[in-house]
């Protein structure tokens, strides 16, 4: 049973910035996990921010970025926003296109 | 823009068949390239993929529901549908239907309850 983890909750200040990750039972992530994230606000659907990595959807506010850092997958919010609160999930690829979505990061702008 | 919108029951007796259609606008899903999904949240909680079809008409199913799930497409009315049996309280649920995982619809609320 693979498993993907983030943090179950973060908090960040207005105009501050936060890096959520994103873990994978099976080891490091890897570009090759092609990771993508979303966000989703109290009753409305998902909304994808970042696809493979770091490429960035024509809607995504610049502030967003994803990366790589120490074997996880990362999103990093730079001059968080009081919109930017929401629950924000990460999804890995284990081959071919089998998905597995993490638990999801509670986001307090605070 | 690719719009995909989610119709069926909203509730379903335990043991039923959950049936929903996800029928998208702005795209022909026989074009090609694209997956078409469908994934899961229950209440309160995250997201769970319960599989897609190609536009090839090949399938993947998440393999924890894989005995009960099918897949299925009409390029005709350009619509995919999910069929969910023997269904339980376990399964309701926010469905959403999604292109890939780029385009989401809103979602459509089944609940299983006798």
């Amino acid at each position: 049973q693979t498993v993907v983890t983030q943090e179950p909750s973060l908090t960040v200040s207005p105009g501050g910035t936060v890096t959520l990750t994103c873990a994978s039972s099976t080891g490091a992530v890897t570009s090759g996990y092609y990771p993508n994230w979303f966000q989703q606000k109290p009753g409305q659907a998902p909304r994808a921010l970042i696809y493979s990595t770091s490429n960035k959807h024509s809607w995504t506010p610049a502030r967003f970025s994803g990366s790589l850092l120490g074997g996880k997958a990362a999103l990093t919010l730079s001059g968080v926003q009081p919109e930017d609160e929401a629950e924000y999930y990460c999804l890995l690829y284990y081959g071919g296109a089998r998905g597995v979505f993490g638990g999801g990061t509670k986001l307090t702008v605070l | 823009q690719v719009q995909l919108q989610e119709s069926g029951p909203g509730l379903v007796k335990p043991s039923q068949t959950l049936s929903l259609t996800c029928t998208v606008s702005g795209g022909s899903i026989s074009s090609g390239g694209y997956y078409w999904s469908w994934i899961r949240q229950h209440p309160g909680k995250g997201l769970e993929w319960i599989g897609y079809i190609y536009y090839s008409g090949s399938t993947y199913y998440n393999p924890s529901l894989k005995s009960r799930v099918t897949i299925s497409v009409d390029t005709s009315k350009n619509q995919f549908s999910l069929k969910l049996s023997s269904v339980t309280a376990a399964d309701t649920a926010v469905y959403y239907c999604a292109r890939d995982v780029d385009y989401w619809g809103q979602g459509t609320l089944v609940t299983v309850s006798s």
